[in-house]
């Protein structure tokens, strides 16, 4: 079956912008995790979703971050007025309950000018 | 602070060789240790993972040796192949501690033919 999407692979844009990440899991997934990879760093953990509800956002950095997933499936996580120190390979990762097996994406690369 | 700490760095093998990278942990509430596997421009994938209440956990060439006691796990790769070269995370989590998984800062394997 298919596994965890995101798009898109690749976004480059300029300081102060305002960007959205989308990640598609694998079906049937109720949990679904956002994490931050910088470049020679493990994964750094930003939100989690059990279901529709953010049952974790201890990760977010600032209140530039926000993350949805409205109908327990598809997830977005926005960026208000990027910075360059945003700059990381975003990954998200589903699993079929909290704690289980978490697959994950192939992350989208952010690069802010 | 980290919580979990991965070493070394980076790693070079002789083909049939074994690779062996190290994990070490503070927090007691960590009861699922996995081990993952990131290929450039790839999210990271599911390689191994051990619970506590067993030392050792083995998968065809992959090996997880864990010491509750020292609060340490390991990786070991045994026959080690070319492919194999990618970088190498292990983490931790439990429910008590929210429900993500806290990496190491992942050791990068070269396996020379």
């Amino acid at each position: 079956g298919a596994g965890v999407s995101q798009t898109p692979s690749n976004k480059v844009t300029e300081k102060g912008k305002y960007v959205e990440l989308r990640c598609d899991p694998i079906s049937g997934h109720t949990a679904l995790y956002w994490y931050r990879q910088s470049l020679g760093q493990g994964p750094e953990f930003l939100i989690y979703f059990q279901g529709t509800g953010a049952a974790d956002d201890s990760g977010l950095p600032n209140d530039r971050f926000f993350a949805v997933r409205p109908e327990g499936s598809v997830s977005t996580l926005k960026i208000q007025r990027t910075e360059r120190g945003d700059s990381a390979v975003y990954l998200c990762a589903s699993s079929f309950s909290a704690l289980d097996t978490q697959y994950f994406g192939p992350g989208t690369r952010l690069t802010v000018l | 602070q980290q919580q979990v700490k991965q070493s070394p760095q980076s790693l070079i093998v002789q083909k049939g060789g074994i690779s062996i990278i190290n994990c070490a942990y503070e927090n007691t509430a960590f009861d699922y240790f996995p081990w993952y596997q990131q290929f450039p421009g790839k999210g990271p994938a599911l390689l191994i993972a051990i619970r506590p209440d067993v030392s050792e956990k083995k998968e065809g060439r992959f090996t997880i040796s864990f010491n509750k006691s020292a609060k340490q796990f390991s990786l070991h790769i045994m026959d080690s192949q070319p492919g194999d070269s990618a970088t190498y995370f292990c983490a931790a989590g439990s429910k008590n501690t929210g429900n993500q998984f806290y990496f190491g800062t992942g050791t990068s394997l070269t396996v020379i033919p």
